[in-house]
C-alpha cells in the first residue's frame, strides 16, 4: 500500500516562496501509469488542483496557477516537490500530494498525503 | 474551465434513510467523473470512478450514476460513518481537473 507524506514550512511569508515535498513509501515515482500531484483545499475554494508531474519530468498545471508553480521530482528518493512562488494570503491552505492513477479510459486519485496546514503570514 | 456545482450544500439525514446528492457540469464531462468522501481532518477517499464503478473495498451501499453534466451519488442506507463531505471531480477537460464545491451530509 503505498504511502505519501508531505513535509515542508507551515508559515510562509508574503512575496516569498512556499516549498513541500512529498516523499512516497512503497513502489517508484518512476511508473508511467501514475501522476504525482498537488492539491490544495481552502473553506472559501474548496479543493484546487494544482498540478502533476510524470515520471518522465513532463508536468501539467492549473492555468490560474502556472505562472508561479514548479513541480519536480527526484525518483533517487522516491519524492516530488511543490514550490509556489510569490505567495499571498489566498494560498493558505491544507496542501496534499496524491497519486492519481492513469487506466487510459479513465483516472483518479488513488492515494492521497495527510495534508499539510500552509499560512500565509508575515 | 469545468465548473462543477454540487447540490444541496448541506443534506440532512437520518441514519438508515436514503442520501441523494447531486454534481452538474458546466459542459459535458462523458463519464468522466469521479467522487470523494472527506471525512474531518482527513484527506480525501476515492469512492467512485467513471461515474458509476465503484472504487476497491468501497461498500455496495454507495452508487454513482449519470453522464454528460447530470451526476448522482446515492447513498442507499446511511451508515454513521457516512456522515461526511462529498466531492465530484471531473477529469474530461482539463487542464485544469476541477471538483464541485461538495455536500456535507449531516446526520438529522
Amino acid at each position: 500500500q503505498v504511502q505519501l507524506q508531505e513535509s515542508g514550512p507551515g508559515l510562509v511569508k508574503p512575496s516569498e516562496t512556499l516549498s513541500l515535498t512529498c516523499t512516497v513509501s512503497v513502489g517508484s515515482l518512476s511508473t508511467g501509469s501514475y501522476y504525482w500531484s498537488w492539491v490544495r483545499q481552502t473553506p472559501g475554494k474548496g479543493l484546487e488542483w494544482i498540478g502533476f508531474i510524470l515520471y518522465n519530468g513532463r508536468t501539467f498545471y492549473n492555468p490560474s496557477l502556472e505562472s508561479r508553480v514548479t513541480i519536480s521530482l527526484d525518483a533517487s528518493k522516491n519524492q516530488f516537490s511543490l514550490r509556489l512562488n510569490s505567495v499571498s494570503s489566498a494560498d493558505t491552505a491544507t496542501y496534499y500530494c496524491a497519486r492519481e492513477r492513469d487506466l487510459g479510459a479513465t483516472r483518479y486519485f488513488d492515494s492521497w498525503g495527510q495534508g499539510t496546514l500552509v499560512t500565509v503570514s508575515a | 474551465e469545468v465548473v462543477m456545482t454540487q447540490s444541496p450544500a448541506t443534506l440532512s439525514v437520518s441514519p438508515g434513510e436514503r442520501a441523494t446528492l447531486s454534481c452538474r457540469a458546466s459542459y459535458s464531462v462523458s463519464d468522466n467523473l469521479a467522487w470523494y468522501q472527506q471525512k474531518p481532518g482527513q484527506a480525501p477517499r476515492l469512492l467512485i470512478y467513471r461515474a458509476s464503478t465503484r472504487a476497491t473495498d468501497i461498500p455496495a451501499r454507495f452508487s454513482g450514476s449519470g453522464s454528460g453534466t447530470e451526476f448522482t451519488l446515492t447513498i442507499s442506507s446511511l451508515q454513521s460513518e457516512d456522515f461526511a463531505v462529498y466531492y465530484c471531480q471531473q477529469y474530461n477537460n482539463w487542464p485544469p481537473l476541477t471538483f464541485g464545491g461538495g455536500t456535507k451530509v449531516e446526520m438529522k
